[in-house]
């Protein structure tokens, strides 16, 4: 079974500063790991993802996230907050298999950017 | 690409009604999800179809939740006999199958509200 935490349901950070979302998965396989972002009355939008190979991965609008096997985390971040980044984000996983790869999603993590 | 359009965006029932949801998919995607999203939740996998063959479905798609994707291209989700624990954003995904990770694209999904 697949499970994901996301430490932190609203983070609040000013315009410009960093931006650092927590990400913790549990998987029995190795996973696959997305992050979405959520804006009001609109789907689901992927920001990046992690399948194999090189651990950091850029996304788009500036976000990256860092996979690290070994605390079983893929923290989302962004060197400078801009005020269009106030949305919803879900961290998820899905296991390798060329069957069902729904996504398990986590409970998701509000961002607000104050002026 | 006009995106995964789902219809109607919201509904209001009455306990003990029936209703049906349509998802229409990017229009060369073979795979479709059904997802549920209830207020501060990460959405949660229903079901799954691969072209027009409903391949899993979860424990939470109880017996009065029926989905279709006849010639594999729209779907329809239908909950008979409503009940306010019903109440929740029905959310639909399409995906190209390439072999592993595949991005799914998400709907704006559907907002249902059981009195």
């Amino acid at each position: 079974a697949q499970s994901v935490t996301q430490l932190g349901s609203h983070v609040s950070v000013s315009e410009g500063a960093l931006v650092l979302l927590r990400c913790n998965y549990s998987s029995s396989v190795p996973p696959y790991l997305f992050w979405y972002v959520q804006y009001p009355n609109q789907g689901l939008q992927l920001l990046l993802k992690y399948t194999t190979g090189a651990t950091l991965v850029k996304g788009i609008n500036g976000f990256e996230a860092e996979f690290k096997k070994s605390e079983t985390s893929f923290h989302l971040t962004k060197p400078s907050a801009h005020m269009s980044d106030a949305a919803e984000y879900f961290c998820a996983v899905s296991e390798r298999n060329f069957g069902n790869e729904k996504l398990t999603f986590g409970t998701g993590t509000r961002l607000t950017i104050i002026p | 690409d006009t995106g995964v359009s789902q219809d109607p965006r919201h509904k209001i029932t009455k306990r003990g009604q029936n209703v049906t949801f349509r998802c229409d998919p990017i229009s060369e995607h073979n795979r479709l999800y059904w997802y549920r999203q209830t207020l501060g939740q990460g959405p949660e996998f229903l079901t799954y179809f691969q072209n027009e063959a409903q391949l899993e479905k979860s424990r939470l798609l109880s017996d009065r939740f029926s989905a279709e994707r006849p010639k594999g291209s729209f779907s329809t989700l239908e909950i008979q006999r409503t009940e306010q624990g019903d109440s929740a954003m029905y959310l639909c995904a399409s995906s190209l199958v390439t072999g592993g990770a595949d991005e799914q694209f998400f709907g704006p999904g559907t907002r249902l509200t059981v009195l």
